[in-house]
């Protein structure tokens, strides 16, 4: 089985902070995605990767960026956590046939 | 914007078949249809995804009309832990979720 593991599930930062938040996948996959997810407004994708040290914005980018110096790891950071950035963050990763394998989810609460 | 189009909600007796339709009338001739779903509090799980053939996983069975606008998913024998939004999507690898339809297994 695919595993795509997240490794904070619940984060509560402030205001102006500097979160990371970290996902790490076993199955060798290349691309990697990360998603946020608010009530309403369903997922949205922030960043994405095609290989190591390369990265594409997705349709949120601005606030976000990614990291990605090992194929196995796609870390998304928030350079200064704002309260809109409260959200539910997914980490996905592409399997054969564009199939997403999605982690658990990260919930972070800015205050 | 979503491609897709669901249900909002649907309910299913426990034990008794569950079929959620999805129609994707702007799917081209080369993109796959998805099913996912979500239980509350969870990332999202993949179910099954088809082209132009029928499918059938141990998860579900996929069924997808011939002229490709429209599919159902069918859960032959649904439990309470079947209560989930399933999500139907049409594209390749920047998948776009819509709201789906909330699926409630009832005892």
């Amino acid at each position: 089985d695919v595993k795509v593991t997240q490794s904070s599930r619940y984060l509560v930062k402030r205001t102006g902070e500097k979160v990371f938040l970290e996902c790490v996948q076993d199955m060798d996959h290349e691309n990697m995605f990360w998603y946020r997810q608010d009530p309403g407004l369903g997922l949205r994708l922030i960043y994405f990767s095609y290989d190591v040290k390369m990265k594409e914005k997705g349709d949120i980018p601005e606030g976000y960026s990614v990291s990605r110096e090992k194929k196995e790891r796609f870390s998304l950071i928030l350079e200064s956590a704002s309260t809109n950035q409260t959200s539910m963050y997914l980490c996905a990763t592409e399997g054969s046939g564009n199939t997403i394998y999605f982690g658990e989810g990260s919930w972070l609460t800015v205050v | 914007d979503a491609k897709t189009t669901q249900p909002p909600s649907m309910d299913c007796a426990e034990g008794r078949a569950a079929n959620l339709p999805c129609n994707h009338s702007t799917i081209s001739g080369n993109e796959y249809v998805y099913w996912y779903r979500q239980i509350h509090s969870q990332g999202p799980q993949y179910i099954i995804h088809g082209l132009k053939n029928n499918e059938t996983n141990e998860m579900a069975s996929l069924i997808i009309t011939e002229d490709r606008k429209s599919s159902t998913l069918i859960l032959p024998h649904a439990t309470l832990r079947d209560t989930a939004v399933y999500y139907c999507l049409q594209g390749g690898n920047k998948l776009v979720f819509g709201a789906g339809t909330i699926l409630r297994v009832k005892s």
